[in-house]
């Protein structure tokens, strides 16, 4: 089956840097996304990794690595507004995409 | 319109009772989608369609009707209500289905209670 895996909760400090690591198993392997979602919002795009490294956009940064089935998303210099949940998305064989069940972030001051 | 917009905001609903969920976008995109989003678990696929006219099954489809009429308009019909369908349903679109790379872009939700 197919599986995106990611921790449920995560607490940081402002200013701080927090990683958010996820790992997936697919059919098939089109990109991954990573995406922001305010709490009673819709998600909002972060970023997109097809090829092995990190792709760096402003204070966020995204790694994969395709032969662990792994990636991360690396948040720094922590502001309040940056509490929300983060979910990671794998775009399968079937150019679907398939959702881990996200990553809530809570900033602490 | 800018985006993606979807109708009703929320809506509580009796068991049994047809709903349609509304949703256009002005970004002329090939692809659209439906999604529901249930706590604990990630965004799940319910239908979606790579072009006007053609509409394909997702992950989670029991239950759940669409239609592509046009390139703007992709409908998410309930035909008999059932309280495990309470959920927040979101409609999204992207410039095609079948490439890498393409963002999905989301519209704000409907919040969907059915007692």
């Amino acid at each position: 089956g197919q599986n995106i895996d990611q921790p449920t909760e995560m607490t940081a400090t402002e200013g701080a840097i927090v990683q958010i690591n996820c790992t997936y198993q697919t059919s098939g392997f089109n990109g991954l996304f990573w995406y922001q979602q305010h709490a009673g919002e819709a998600p909002t795009f972060l970023s997109y990794n097809v090829l092995d490294g990190l792709e760096e956009k402003g204070r966020f940064s995204s790694f994969l690595s395709r032969s662990k089935g792994y990636s991360y998303l690396l948040l720094k210099e922590l502001q309040m507004k940056d509490s929300a949940s983060y979910l990671c998305a794998v775009m399968d064989s079937n150019y679907q995409l398939i959702w881990g069940a996200g990553t809530k972030l809570i900033i602490k001051p | 319109i800018a985006g993606i917009t979807q109708a009703p905001t929320s809506q509580i609903l009796a068991a049994g009772r047809r709903m349609t969920l509304r949703c256009t976008q002005d970004m002329r995109h090939n692809a659209m989608y439906w999604y529901r989003q249930d706590l604990g678990l990630g965004l799940r696929l319910i239908h979606y369609s790579n072009t006007a006219g053609t509409t394909g099954k997702g992950e989670v489809p029991d239950g759940y009707s669409v239609s592509r009429a046009n390139t703007d308009d992709f409908p998410l019909t309930l035909a008999s209500a059932v309280p495990s369908q309470t959920s927040v349903y979101f409609c999204a679109s992207s410039y095609d289905l079948d490439r890498g790379g393409n963002e999905q872009f989301f519209g704000p939700g409907t919040r969907l209670t059915v007692l």
